[in-house]
């Protein structure tokens, strides 16, 4: 396996446009989760699925953010309007809960730069 | 309520040194805990946890833990640092009994390596 793919690597955007991030899981896996991180606050979940539903999204920050997760192999962060201060690295990770020992494995992260 | 905390922001250690990264926990129950590691520019990998069993863990690249009930801690450990062992690190808690709620992680220790 590839492991949790993350795309773009690096995104840097004028602020007000809107952004989209991505992330595909690994196969089998049941649960999905958002982080966010910078210097300032460090690791910050945003929101989670299990079995592609939403979870807790007490996290996110604002309306600005959504995310959505159609399908267990696709899943999606959107900002619109981005601001500089969403400037960060967005990470995505996966797992297969239900055996509560396990683990996430990340991406590599999206470094989002809003100017 | 889950916590953890990791009470140094920074360590630093001369290579050929031993090392030690701090983490205490709160759960209500039993914790499982992990303790994952960020090279720069990439997302986090798992170094190892403790679910059940011996209280001394050990994981990827000579890194141990030892799980400590009455302390409540889950301390990183190595015999003997390397100049590539710099890198920030994360620890993270779940209670057993919590189900499939996510893991907390600590705002990391960047641990620096002194050749």
């Amino acid at each position: 396996d590839a492991g949790v793919i993350q795309s773009p690597r690096h995104e840097v955007t004028e602020m007000g446009q809107e952004v989209t991030l991505r992330c595909k899981p690994i196969s089998g896996h049941n649960s999905l989760f958002w982080y966010r991180q910078t210097m300032m606050r460090g690791l910050e979940l945003l929101i989670y699925f299990n079995n592609n539903v939403p979870i807790d999204d007490s996290g996110m920050p604002e309306d600005r953010f959504s995310a959505k997760m159609p399908n267990a192999s696709f899943s999606t962060l959107k900002i619109q309007p981005s601001e500089p201060r969403d400037s960060a690295v967005y990470f995505c990770a996966s797992s297969l809960e239900g055996l509560g020992g396990l683990g996430y494995t990340f991406g590599s992260g999206t470094r989002l730069t809003v100017v | 309520a889950q916590s953890v905390a990791q009470p140094e922001d920074q360590v630093n250690v001369a290579e050929g040194n031993p090392l030690t990264v701090k983490c205490t926990y709160s759960v209500s129950g039993n914790p499982y805990l992990f303790w994952y590691v960020q090279y720069p520019n990439r997302g986090l990998q798992f170094l190892l946890k403790y679910i059940t069993g011996d209280n001394l863990v050990k994981g990827s690249y000579g890194f141990e833990a030892e799980f400590n009930k009455s302390q409540t801690s889950f301390h990183l450990k190595k015999p003997s640092a390397l100049v590539s062992d710099s890198a920030l690190y994360f620890c993270a808690v779940r209670d057993s009994g919590s189900g499939n709620t996510p893991l907390v992680f600590g705002k990391g220790t960047r641990l620096s390596v002194i050749a």
